[in-house]
């Protein structure tokens, strides 16, 4: 069956840490994977999006990689700030422009200041 | 903001009713999907429409239906609902096309099935 994994519920990390989360997937072939941000109450906001043909992706302080031999993408944040506490989603889209979205369960981080 | 809106933002139903939950896209876009999202759970994808055409359906049994109307807007109907029924909706809008794959969420509307 098709599964999209995050490594963990919730991890706390001291501010200006690097903060890394993974996304794990089986039985899909995403032409692209997205990283989204949501915070209580509120819809997913957009980070960042990377194709199936590229490595590495940044903005400002986010970074992210997908490597699909292994099925995996991580998510990092440097210098991590207590603004950055939030639930983290990963999402795959198996088709080409049709964003048809399917995410993982989310990551909850949370940044001690 | 993303310029999507949703509304209402919520809503208490009782077992068995019918709900209209309704989506303003952004400017520009011509494809919404919906979501539905369980507490402590991922969203899930139930439909997208494109230029008024229902364009993939997810897990989600024929009393979830959809419209979308000509100027992009869209409507989430779902019948005889249940109690498992309750969760967050969410609408996002996008453009069709490769490499245009970021969607733009609304705030989302919350439903509580009694």
């Amino acid at each position: 069956s098709q599964k999209i994994e995050q490594n963990s519920e919730a991890l706390n990390i001291q501010e200006g840490k690097t903060a890394t989360l993974t996304c794990n997937y089986t039985n899909y072939s995403p032409a692209y994977l997205q990283w989204y941000r949501q915070d209580p109450g509120r819809g997913p906001v957009f980070l960042l999006l990377i194709r199936e043909n590229e490595k590495e992706k940044r903005k400002e302080r986010l970074k992210v990689t997908f490597d699909t031999t292994l099925k995996q993408s991580l998510f990092h944040i440097t210098a991590s700030q207590p603004a950055d506490s939030a639930t983290y989603l990963c999402a795959l889209d198996p088709q080409t422009g049709a964003n048809n979205l399917f995410f993982g369960t989310g990551t909850r981080l949370t940044v001690i200041p | 903001e993303t310029g999507v809106t949703q509304s209402p933002t919520h809503l208490i139903k009782t077992r068995g009713q019918q709900v209209t939950l309704r989506c303003s896209s952004q400017s520009g876009h011509n494809t919404v999907s919906w979501y539905q999202q369980a507490l402590g759970q991922g969203p899930q994808f139930i439909f997208q429409y494109y230029r008024e055409e229902e364009n993939g359906r997810g897990n989600f049994p024929p009393r979830f239906s959809g419209l979308q109307f000509p100027n992009y807007s869209s409507e989430l109907n779902v019948n005889a609902l249940e109690l498992d029924d309750s969760a967050l909706y969410l609408c996002a809008s996008s453009s069709r096309g490769p490499g245009l794959g970021e969607a733009f969420f609304g705030q989302g509307t919350r439903l509580t099935v009694v």
